[in-house]
């Protein structure tokens, strides 16, 4: 089955500290992985994806994620977080399986504090 | 980039009333949109899968005769929760495929539509 594990329900970080959030697929094709970041009451933004190739790959807003096959991992990292980072994080993967559906995972809470 | 809007932003309803919502994708013709629910802090499931020139494929667990889905153009797809109930407020999120110009595996993202029935 496809799915999408975010262990972290929300992480507290301190401002200027590095940050990383994990997160787990299962997927039964070739997945495509994405990190969405949403601010409260607002849509989704696309932070970074993966379809192939290098699999360090680097997004917006600093941020950068690196995929790992062997541990079905695509985490997502920054060195320096700013106050503006607080907000809800979403892991998804998509892909051919299942009509190009993207499933997403339950998310993680990113608290900055000062 | 591909740009997907959602009007409205925000609706308030009284129980029992239908409401349309309405899901464009701008710069880009869209085969497939997909319709999302968001309940507040959590994390965001599709209802169903909408195709044009064709009938929507609903996930399971959602009421095809709630949420009628129809997507009679290329670049509009709509959603209508008939007889709304309290229950049915939430935040919808539509997000269209842009086949002809990006990968089939990418969605973009409406900027979502906020339901209260009170």
């Amino acid at each position: 089955a496809q799915s999408v594990t975010q262990p972290d329900i929300h992480i507290t970080v301190s401002e200027g500290a590095s940050l990383e959030l994990r997160c787990n697929y299962s997927y039964g094709a070739t997945p495509y992985l994405f990190w969405y970041v949403q601010s409260p009451g607002q849509g989704l933004q696309l932070l970074l994806k993966y379809f192939s190739g290098d699999t360090l790959v680097q997004g917006i807003k600093g941020f950068e994620a690196e995929f790992k096959r062997s541990q079905s991992s695509f985490n997502l990292r920054k060195p320096s977080v700013h106050w503006s980072d607080a907000a809800e994080y979403f892991c998804a993967v998509g892909g051919d399986t299942g009509g190009f559906k993207t499933i997403f995972g339950a998310g993680t809470r990113l608290f900055v504090k000062a | 980039g591909a740009v997907v809007s959602q009007h409205p932003s925000r609706v308030i309803c009284k129980s029992g009333t239908s409401v349309k919502i309405e899901c464009r994708s701008l710069d880009f013709q869209a085969t497939t949109m997909f319709w999302y629910r968001q309940f507040p802090k959590q994390s965001l499931m599709l209802m169903a899968t909408s195709n044009e020139g064709s009938k929507a494929t609903y996930e399971q667990g959602v009421e095809k005769d709630k949420f009628l889905i129809n997507h009679a153009s290329l670049t509009l797809s709509t959603l209508t929760v008939t007889s709304a109930h309290p229950e049915d407020s939430s935040f919808y999120i539509c997000s269209a495929r842009d086949v002809a110009g990006g990968t089939p595996y990418e969605q973009y993202f409406g900027p979502g539509t906020r339901l209260t029935v009170t």
